[in-house]
């Protein structure tokens, strides 16, 4: 049964501490997507990626955020400094591109990520 | 613009009964891709069901089915027979063709389901 999995599952840090976050897409995917999810503003992309290059982080915030794939199988998603309105869940998806418009995202568990 | 909107924040439905997620959508582009996702109390983010806008039947998988009204851009989730593992927050989010290169997904704010024994 192919997931994605995503580590940690949870994370409690002090504001200004380096947060990194891990995703492995489903092995064969060449899409992955960085969401986060708060109560306020719902889910909203921040990152993806097609074949290991980014398209598209507009929606993440540059100075503090990076996301990066060293290789297919890995995908990273960092935060420094952290700070308290950072805190949210953090899902990683990942789809096969070839499929089009049709292309489904499956979803990680998400990190669940506390900023005090 | 809000190009995907869920008008119902909660809804109520009693065991066994059918229940009907509203979803409408705003879009030009005539190709685009229509999915519903399901989060329950844990949170993962779990895949129910796509219809494309050029598909010419309802999409239906097991007790969920997609009931599309292309004119009225409208995307409903129709659930048969209600479990009380139904009850989470149900997602409705869109894909245009014209975002194709990164498979972009616009998603709405979510409807909560309570499934009522």
């Amino acid at each position: 049964d192919a997931r994605v999995t995503q580590t940690p599952r949870h994370k409690v840090t002090e504001m200004g501490q380096e947060v990194t976050m891990r995703c492995q897409p489903i092995l064969g995917h060449n899409t992955v997507f960085w969401y986060r999810q708060t109560m306020m503003q719902g889910l909203e992309l921040l990152a993806y990626f097609r074949n290991r290059a980014p398209l598209d982080d507009s929606g993440m915030p540059k100075d503090r955020f990076s996301a990066e794939m060293p290789d297919a199988t890995l995908a990273t998603l960092k935060i420094q400094p952290s700070e308290p309105r950072d805190s949210a869940v953090y899902f990683c998806a990942s789809g096969l591109a070839s499929s089009g418009v049709r292309e489904t995202q499956y979803f990680g568990p998400g990190t669940r990520l506390l900023v005090l | 613009a809000q190009k995907i909107t869920q008008t119902q924040p909660g809804m109520f439905v009693q065991e066994k009964e059918a229940v009907t997620l509203d979803c409408t959508y705003d879009t030009s582009d005539p190709s685009y891709g229509l999915f519903w996702y399901k989060q329950p109390s844990s949170g993962e983010m779990i895949f129910l069901i796509y219809q494309g806008s050029y598909d010419q039947q309802n999409a239906t998988e097991g007790r969920y089915s997609l009931n599309f009204q292309k004119a009225r851009k409208s995307a409903n989730l129709v659930i048969s027979a209600s479990q009380l593992g139904d009850s989470a927050m149900y997602f409705c989010a869109m894909r245009e063709a014209r975002y194709n290169q990164g498979g972009k997904l616009i998603f709405g704010q979510g409807t909560e389901l309570s499934v009522k024994p």
